[in-house]
């Protein structure tokens, strides 16, 4: 079975600060690694994704994460957050057939 | 971009009643959609997988004869809520496109 850890619950970080959320997985196959974004009162939108290749990943937004394999983690980054990316940040993976699994998801409070 | 639409966002009902949850594909087709739960500070899981013109596939420990999914056409799922309880009480969300797209989500409240 799968499983997707998420360590961090609640980050509060000031403006231009830099943020790294961490997520691990569990799942003995080939994955496909999603990070999501839920800003407040809107739905789940997809911030970027993994499926084979380059281990970093630019997605929307100036988030980045790095698939690194022998830790079994996809750490979503951005160098400079904003007031705007005060959202609720998941981790999610994909193993056999189209199952997502999520993580219990990172609150992010961005403090002007 | 892919839409996907679902309603009500948020419905009160009483114990005991049924409650419906829409969710559509507004410009493309979806053979297969999937309904998640989200418990308040919790992250979402997986209720069932519904598949277009067949039987939904429910996750373990979903009670099937609670939550009625229905998968009639290519555009539209149904989730329906039966016989509600206040423990029923949550998120509902709907996702299509293998985790690419999903609903804006259905706040549910048993009183």
């Amino acid at each position: 079975a799968q499983s997707v850890s998420q360590h961090n619950h609640h980050v509060i970080l000031s403006e231009a600060a830099s943020l790294e959320l961490g997520c691990n997985y569990s799942y003995g196959g080939t994955v496909n690694l999603f990070w999501y974004v839920q800003y407040p009162g809107q739905h789940l939108q997809l911030l970027l994704k993994y499926f084979s290749g380059d281990p970093l990943v630019k997605g929307i937004k100036g988030f980045e994460a790095e698939f690194i394999k022998s830790k079994f983690s996809f750490n979503l980054r951005k160098p400079s957050v904003q007031w705007s990316d005060t959202a609720e940040y998941f981790c999610a993976v994909r193993g056999g057939g189209n199952k997502l699994t999520f993580g219990t998801g990172t609150q992010l409070k961005v403090e002007l | 971009g892919a839409v996907v639409s679902q309603h009500p966002s948020r419905v009160i009902c009483k114990s005991g009643t049924s409650v419906k949850i829409e969710c559509r594909s507004l410009d493309f087709q979806a053979t297969t959609m999937f309904w998640y739960r989200q418990f308040p500070k919790k992250s979402l899981m997986l209720m069932a997988t519904s598949n277009e013109g067949s039987k939904a596939t429910y996750e373990q420990g979903v009670e099937k004869d609670k939550f009625l999914i229905n998968h009639a056409s290519l555009t539209l799922s149904t989730l329906t809520v039966t016989s509600a309880h206040p423990e029923d009480s949550s998120f509902y969300i709907c996702s299509a496109r293998a985790g690419y797209t999903f609903g804006s989500g259905t706040r549910l409240t048993v009183v």
